[in-house]
């Protein structure tokens, strides 16, 4: 079973807009990580911001804030002020436990941001 | 701080040849990944080691892949033969113990199998 859905495959936004980019999860474990990386095309994954799920506050790293609804499973990925160098495939993922498990990646979201 | 290294950062093969992958992570970072990622999907983990040993290569296919991380820092990734579906980028990531516990990748090797 897919342990991490992202359903927008492709999102458009307009520069200095805010856009929202859903990632759901499913998971038994009490204690779990969830992640955002952003991947341009050079092929890098760039770690962007991280949630716990004990963490009672939403997380936010800059332009980058995390929306995290445990009851949903739901961990969107909220971007304000978009910027055109923010083009580029976005993945969510979830760690499983604690310490150095390997991640679980979604399909991702390729986000554009016109003029 | 340097990031993670990899090389090559392309390379083309035709099938049943071989392939190495090379992978130097972030200093201090004992705990090492190599991902495979097919276009149009997330990275999916092919094994992890922690410092020379491996932790998990449940997903990896034996029968052609192998990855070694011999003195617990640099680590290669080979495939022999090669296939048509082993076409992906191969990306290798590090962790940064302690919480959050992020791991931090290189900038991948894309492979395209002829």
């Amino acid at each position: 079973a897919q342990k991490i859905t992202q359903t927008q495959p492709g999102m458009f936004v307009q520069e200095k807009e805010a856009v929202t980019l859903d990632c759901t999860y499913d998971t038994s474990d009490q204690s779990y990580g969830l992640f955002w990386y952003k991947q341009p095309s050079s092929g890098e994954m760039i770690f962007l911001i991280y949630q716990g799920s004990y963490d009672e506050q939403n997380a936010t790293e800059g332009r980058y804030s995390l929306n995290f609804q445990k009851a949903r499973k739901s961990a969107n990925l909220v971007i304000s002020a978009s910027q055109l160098g923010d083009s580029a495939m976005y993945f969510c993922a979830m760690r499983e436990g604690q310490e150095g498990y390997a991640l679980n990646f979604g399909k991702g979201t390729s986000l554009l941001v016109t003029p | 701080e340097a990031g993670v290294a990899q090389s090559p950062r392309y390379k083309i093969i035709e099938k049943r040849q071989s392939v190495a992958f090379w992978c130097n992570p972030i200093s201090g970072h004992a705990t090492l990944y190599w991902y495979q990622q097919i276009l149009g999907q997330g990275p999916k983990l092919l094994i992890q080691f922690q410092n020379n040993g491996v932790v998990d290569d449940s997903q990896l296919p034996k029968d052609r892949f192998s990855a070694e991380r011999l003195k617990g820092v640099d680590s290669t990734l080979k495939i022999q033969p090669a296939k048509l579906e082993d076409s992906a980028v191969y990306l290798c990531a590090s962790l940064l113990a302690g919480e959050p516990y992020t791991q931090y990748f290189g900038p991948g090797t894309r492979l395209t199998v002829l």
